[in-house]
């Protein structure tokens, strides 16, 4: 069975804080993903790595940044958390590229007072 | 700019059917996906479409209709486990995945 994990399934942080939101996969993929979900709105992609340190922006990438030092991890951090970064954070990973079948962590629900 | 448009809540039936919608705009198309999400849980892949016609797979089967820009997602003989949300993503011209914001789906008995 393939497996993403998230460590955390909820963090609560103050204002200013840095945070890290971290994602471990088993599968041996070759790609990893973070996504951010809102209601009403679809997942947004904030950054994605198709191969240890590298990594590419996705749509919505201010204010976070990404490190990946082993293929097997991929870190989420919030340089200077904000009460606009309270949302329920995603992980994915896939073996191929960004367009195709993604397999996701349960999702860490940060909220930044 | 790019856009997918799928119902906010549904409610059905246990044992009955029901039909998901999906529309789409987005800059090219190369394929068409389906995923469930229960709350608090992670996104789980269901179907894949990328030419016009009906994918079958057990209870659930999806629909693609690339001129009209449309899918739908059927489900047939409603559980209560199927109480959930159904995510429908497209990949666009880039081969970048573009989502919808979900269907909740409320399964009475």
């Amino acid at each position: 069975d393939v497996k993403v994990t998230q460590s955390s399934r909820y963090l609560v942080k103050r204002t200013g804080e840095k945070v890290f939101l971290e994602c471990v996969q088993d599968m041996d993929h070759e790609n990893m993903f973070w996504y951010r979900q809102d209601p009403g709105l679809g997942l947004r992609l904030i950054y994605f790595s198709y191969d240890v340190k590298m990594k590419e922006k996705g749509d919505i990438p201010e204010g976070y940044s990404v490190s990946r030092e082993k293929k097997e991890r991929f870190s989420l951090i919030l340089e200077s958390a904000s009460t606009n970064q309270t949302s329920m954070y995603l992980c994915a990973s896939s073996p191929t590229g960004p367009g195709d079948i993604q397999y996701f962590g349960a999702g860490t629900r940060l909220s930044v007072l | 700019g790019q856009n997918i448009d799928q119902p906010t809540e549904m409610t059905a039936t246990e044992g009955a059917i029901v039909q998901i919608n999906c529309t789409y705009q987005t800059s090219g198309f190369n394929g068409l996906f389906w995923y469930q999400q229960h709350a608090g849980e992670a996104p789980t892949f269901l179907s894949y479409n990328v030419l016009d016609g009906l994918e079958e797979k057990g209870r659930f089967s999806s629909f693609l209709s690339r001129s009209k820009g449309y899918s739908y997602l059927l489900l047939k003989e409603l559980q209560m486990k199927d109480s959930a949300s159904y995510l429908c993503a497209v990949r666009d011209g880039n081969y970048q995945l573009i989502w919808g914001a979900g269907t909740k789906l409320i399964i009475k008995p």
